[in-house]
């Protein structure tokens, strides 16, 4: 699978977008592009996923480059619950059995 | 979304008793679960592959006659730690893959403490 870097934290005003970004610049053309948080103390939770399209549900929107090299994660009006460590992985669709590689991730802090 | 659920979520112990953790999935099939480690403010580690009707595959540095994984059935993992000792205090978590579906759901987390 390939790398991923992300921002150490991130802070974000209540209510405001919150735009993490990713970057998977040795991406390979038939990988994915997939988002989990973790709220303290509990597991993973996914968020989103996508190819190259950009991609949107209830939860956030998913941004990828035309180059594939990088994405940002948007969650359009942040809360406080939203306050977690996100990781953006990067890994081949049609291996569902196989685990998910973690990063360090990116602690969002959303601030009252 | 499909359930994962993992019991206990809390267990504190004595140093060299053995602590066996459940990891269920409860609407779903998963022929594969897996076993992560994660200690205070880092990520989340790989410990092992559990396959149903077959044997764990761990990852390098775990121990695998400490950290016993037994997959019985399609619905069923436990990850039992044997001769706790302090340094395993950490928070365990498991994942399902739901078979035929490229997903992967995440139990809540076991946080063990050793005394």
């Amino acid at each position: 699978d390939a790398k991923t870097t992300q921002p150490t934290s991130m802070d974000c005003a209540e209510g405001r977008a919150a735009n993490l970004p990713c970057n998977h610049s040795t991406i390979s053309g038939n990988e994915y592009v997939y988002w989990y948080r973790q709220i303290h103390s509990q597991g993973p939770q996914y968020i989103i996923h996508g190819l190259k399209n950009n991609e949107t549900n209830e939860m956030a929107s998913l941004i990828i480059t035309e180059d594939r090299k990088s994405s940002t994660l948007i969650l359009p009006h942040a809360t406080l619950r939203d306050t977690a460590v996100y990781y953006c992985i990067v890994r081949l669709y049609f291996l569902g059995n196989t685990p998910l590689v973690f990063g360090k991730g990116t602690r969002l802090s959303v601030i009252a | 979304g499909a359930v994962v659920s993992q019991h206990p979520s809390r267990v504190i112990c004595k140093s060299g008793t053995s602590v066996k953790i459940e990891c269920r999935s409860l609407d779903f099939q998963a022929t594969t679960m897996f076993w992560y480690r994660q200690f205070p403010k880092q990520s989340l580690m790989l410990m092992a592959t559990s396959n149903e009707g077959s044997k764990a595959t761990y990852e390098q540095g775990v121990e695998k006659d400490k950290f016993l994984i037994n997959h019985a059935s399609l619905t069923l993992s436990t990850l039992t730690v044997t001769s706790a000792h302090p340094e395993d205090s950490s928070f365990y978590i498991c994942s399902a893959a739901r078979d035929r579906y490229n997903e992967q759901f995440f139990g809540p987390g076991t946080r063990l403490t050793v005394l």
